[in-house]
């Protein structure tokens, strides 16, 4: 199984600064033949389901502010928002589709400070 | 607008076998991976299996030998069979699609469902 480590597992940020979320996966999610990384981002507000962010570690989904914006590539990623709103209050999280065995990062939970 | 909504009991005794199913509207259900994800309360999100809307299954090796998915496209409905239900198993669960190219990032969600497994 590939094994996805968020950080921090909490984080308070001031409204209208920078949040920045790490995941790290046990083994690259690269596949070389096409150079894409697999790795997805949601947001998941309490009583609701996820919500996909970005996907190919850098793609943002339809409808997604562009204050979200993900990078990194083979093991080690991030998402980060630009400038907190306290809609952005949220649990966050990284999945890898690079295996047949899909799995999540343990979550990242975002305040406002 | 793709919308997908779990339907099941919320309440299962131990050993038992829970059934659920995810009624797929706004589309169909063909040329699409369907999953399963569940999450126990205040924990992360596990993949549990997912079926292609022609009948391909894939399980988590975890629940493999518990689980058992099927497709019925005249009702674009999935379900999911799961035996042997103990405590562990209480959670949300919610049904997911694939993205239209397969890869295997989740689109679009059920709102979940509650299942409690107690006597």
């Amino acid at each position: 199984d590939i094994v996805m480590t968020q950080s921090p597992d909490s984080l308070a940020v001031s409204l209208g600064e920078r949040a920045t979320i790490n995941c790290k996966s046990s083994q690259s999610v690269l596949y070389s033949s096409n150079n894409k990384n697999y790795l997805a981002w949601y947001q998941q507000k309490p009583g609701q389901p996820p919500k996909l962010l970005i996907y190919w570690a850098s793609t943002r989904e339809s409808g997604v502010p562009d204050r979200f914006s993900g990078s990194g590539s083979g093991t080690d990623f991030t998402l980060s928002i630009s400038s907190l709103q306290a809609e952005d209050v949220a649990v966050y999280y990284c999945q890898q589709y690079y295996t047949t065995l899909y799995t999540f990062g343990q979550g990242t939970k975002l305040e406002i400070k | 607008q793709v919308q997908l909504q779990e339907s099941g009991p919320g309440l299962v005794k131990p050993s038992e076998t829970l059934s659920l199913t995810c009624t797929v509207s706004g589309g169909s259900i063909s040329s699409y991976y369907w999953s399963w994800v569940r999450q126990p309360p205040g924990r992360g999100l596990e993949w549990i299996g997912y079926i292609y809307y022609n009948g391909n299954t894939n399980y988590s090796p975890s629940l493999k030998s518990r689980v058992t998915m099927s497709v019925d496209t005249s009702k674009n409905q999935f379900s999911l069979k799961l035996t042997s239900m103990t405590a562990a198993d209480t959670a949300i669960y919610y049904c997911a699609r694939f993205d239209y190219g397969g890869f295997g990032y989740f689109d679009y969600w059920g709102q979940g469902t509650l299942v409690t497994v107690s006597s």
